[in-house]
């Protein structure tokens, strides 16, 4: 059974980074692509970026230049991964809930998503 | 990238069919087969119901059906119950090979 699980600060200040990790289990995170989408507060879905193992990332074009998405894999290859993500520059307009999920074997749907971490920017 | 333009709402009494939309561009719906719809309740993370364009995953039920015309997508949801009023999104890949999502529909089971 594969499961992901978001976690880090729930308030970030403006301007500074909101880093965010994506623990996995049941899975290993050299396969497959992972990815991070975001929902505002009332408001819509919206896909921030992927990572595939050593192969590739992919980001949204409006957040492209905030954006870095990376792995930090274990030697097990069922033992807990983690994937992470950090959004420099922080504004209101970031708040939102953010979920960690997991592609399909083509990287085209998600198929897996964590349960979402609410991040509050504000001073 | 903009998003993939969905009805704000759609509702039906128990047992009707409703089909959402969603409409895109050549650079996105209509190029690819990758559509897929999700479907969220209040609070919890978007399920998948639908992938590329009209099949169903495990355990989802027969009752959502997908397809596709040009730019344009559509779930359907036949024998509507009450456990379907949620949120539903769509997504597609586009040639840009990024991911666009909907602007989502709030289904409302009368």
């Amino acid at each position: 059974q594969v499961q992901l699980q978001e976690s880090g600060p729930g308030l970030v200040k403006p301007s500074e980074t909101l880093s965010l990790t994506c623990t996995v289990s049941g899975d290993s995170i050299s396969n497959h692509y992972w990815s991070w989408v975001r929902q505002p507060p009332g408001k819509g879905l919206e896909w921030i970026g992927y990572i595939r193992y050593s192969v590739s990332t992919a980001y949204n074009p409006s957040l492209k230049s905030r954006v870095t998405i990376s792995l930090d894999t274990s030697k097990n290859q069922f033992s807990l991964n983690q994937f992470s993500l950090k959004l420099t520059s922080v504004t209101a307009a970031d708040t939102a809930v953010y979920y960690c999920a997991r592609y399909d074997s083509g990287g085209y749907y998600w198929v897996y998503w964590g349960q979402g971490a609410l991040v509050t920017v504000s001073s | 990238q903009s998003a993939l333009t969905q009805p704000a709402s759609v509702s039906g009494s128990p047992g009707q069919s409703i089909t959402i939309s969603c409409t895109g561009t050549s650079s996105d719906v209509g190029a690819y087969k990758y559509v897929s719809w999700y479907q969220q309740h209040p609070g919890k993370a978007p399920k998948l119901m639908i992938y590329e364009v009209s099949n169903r995953p495990s355990g989802v039920s027969n009752r959502f059906a997908g397809s596709k015309s040009g730019n344009t997508a559509s779930l359907t949801i036949s024998g509507l119950q009450a456990e379907d009023e949620a949120d539903y999104y769509c997504s597609s890949y586009t040639t840009s090979s990024t991911y666009v999502f909907g602007t989502g529909t709030k289904v409302t089971v009368l």
